[in-house]
């Protein structure tokens, strides 16, 4: 089955600096790729997706970027602010109709 | 528009108890229905997920079962909890796959 990696496990950086995430996944068939904010204590919640057929996407501070052929895709979130403080999870499709996480990043915004 | 409702909210059960955690979803028709644990501080763990009534599929063999009687309606159970059933379960459902998943508000079980 798929199998998706996650780096780094945890991130600080200053409020206004730069952030992203990186996942790697093993299976080719994956073609679609949802990222998902995790408050502590809450649900996950989607905030950028990819499919296999677009190299970026980007929504505000927030974009993600996908290479097919070496099989990895990264989060990018500028300007961070302290409400980006959360753990963020990258996900893939599976072959059926599941989906495989990554292990999580837990990102914290100084102030 | 959809919405996931999941039930209860926390739950304190001794070990040997069993266990029905519902999810019951809105507003759509044949969705594709997932139970997920979280343990503290973890990723996601795909327990099972569903494309249609009576459909279960299992990602990992457990202590847990799941059953999708109704259309919107999913269902985990255990006739004997382990202390290593404890953590957070999540419901999730998507319209189809390759859409985007949404979780409920989730169950933190507690196993004493």
């Amino acid at each position: 089955g798929e199998n998706v990696e996650q780096h780094p496990s945890t991130l600080s950086v200053q409020e206004g600096d730069s952030a992203v995430i990186k996942c790697t996944y093993s299976d080719s068939a994956s073609n679609y790729f949802p990222w998902y904010k995790q408050e502590l204590g809450k649900r996950p919640q989607l905030i950028i997706d990819i499919r296999s057929n677009v190299g970026e996407k980007k929504d505000q501070r927030i974009a993600v970027t996908l290479n097919k052929t070496a099989k990895h895709f990264s989060l990018h979130i500028t300007e961070t602010q302290p409400e980006d403080s959360a753990v963020y999870f990258c996900a893939a499709s599976g072959t059926g109709n599941q989906f495989y996480f990554g292990t999580g990043t837990s990102l914290t915004v100084i102030p | 528009s959809q919405t996931i409702h999941q039930w209860p909210a926390t739950l304190v059960q001794p070990v040997g108890s069993p266990l029905s955690l519902e999810c019951t979803v809105e507003g759509t028709s044949n969705p594709n229905l997932y139970w997920y644990r979280q343990a503290a501080g973890r990723g996601l763990q795909l327990l099972f997920y569903s494309v249609g009534i009576g459909q279960i599929s299992s990602e990992v063999p457990q202590n847990l079962s799941a059953s999708r009687p109704q259309d919107r309606q999913f269902i985990l159970s255990s006739k004997k909890l382990l202390l290593s059933d404890s953590g957070f379960y999540l419901c999730a459902w998507s319209p189809d796959i390759d859409q985007p998943q949404h979780f409920g508000d989730g169950t933190r079980l507690s196993i004493l």
